[in-house]
């Protein structure tokens, strides 16, 4: 098992441009996560998804979308980057939602100059 | 609004003796942490976790300890070994009320000297 896998590993964009984040777990879960990791500070969590078809806002959504068209794809696109979204991004993915430990993917590195 | 909080970014410890990093919460309805090991380039791994019913949880040489009354809870690594060399962090959640969304802390960078 790869476990969650994303890519690109790192990747710089411009102001405005957009991109789509990656993310493929080969675990059979039905739940998902996008966080970012500001220097410094926790994870946080952008969105979330319980099932093929079914998203829903984390802490911090504004500036994301998703989609979840497969158990095992859970994308996060940004729309007309900003510097505020220089960030490292993890995927997770997790068996069950409650009293279970989500697996986390190795981050995307991005750079918004 | 830090809802969990680790206050000392960082530790050093010799090896071979006891690792203690700490973590306090403020919300009361959290009732599931979790402790997260993170080494550079890499995802965050599981490492422990311990239900609110609980006060203790062991594996290995980790040890959680959990006091609800004062919202605390933290990571005992008993010997600490430079292969422990990581940032940890810790996550909480509400499991209970029907989330599963976890907060997690800012992270404890431990160095583990030999």
């Amino acid at each position: 098992n790869a476990g969650v896998t994303q890519t690109p590993k790192f990747r710089i964009l411009k102001i405005g441009q957009s991109m789509t984040l990656q993310c493929t777990q080969d675990m059979n879960h039905n739940y998902m996560y996008w966080y970012r990791q500001d220097p410094g500070m926790g994870l946080k969590l952008i969105y979330y998804s319980v099932g093929a078809g079914i998203t829903d806002k984390g802490e911090v959504p504004n500036g994301y979308n998703v989609s979840r068209s497969t158990t095992e794809d859970f994308p996060l696109r940004l729309e007309l980057a900003a510097p505020s979204q220089t960030s490292v991004y993890f995927c997770a993915s997790s068996y069950e939602p409650t009293y279970n430990e989500q697996f986390f993917g190795p981050g995307t590195r991005l750079t918004v100059l | 609004d830090q809802q969990v909080k680790q206050n000392s970014p960082s530790l050093s410890v010799q090896e071979g003796r006891i690792s203690i990093l700490n973590c306090d919460y403020t919300n009361s309805m959290f009732d599931y942490f979790l402790w997260y090991k993170k080494y550079p380039a890499e995802g965050p791994t599981f490492l422990i976790s311990i239900s609110s019913i609980k006060d203790k949880n062991e594996d290995g040489r980790f040890t959680v300890f959990l006091n609800k009354s004062a919202k605390h809870l933290s990571l005992h690594i008993v010997p600490s070994q430079p292969g422990d060399s990581a940032v940890y962090f810790c996550a909480a959640s509400a499991q209970g009320s029907g989330t599963y969304k976890y907060i997690f802390g800012t992270g404890t960078r431990l160095k583990v000297l030999a």
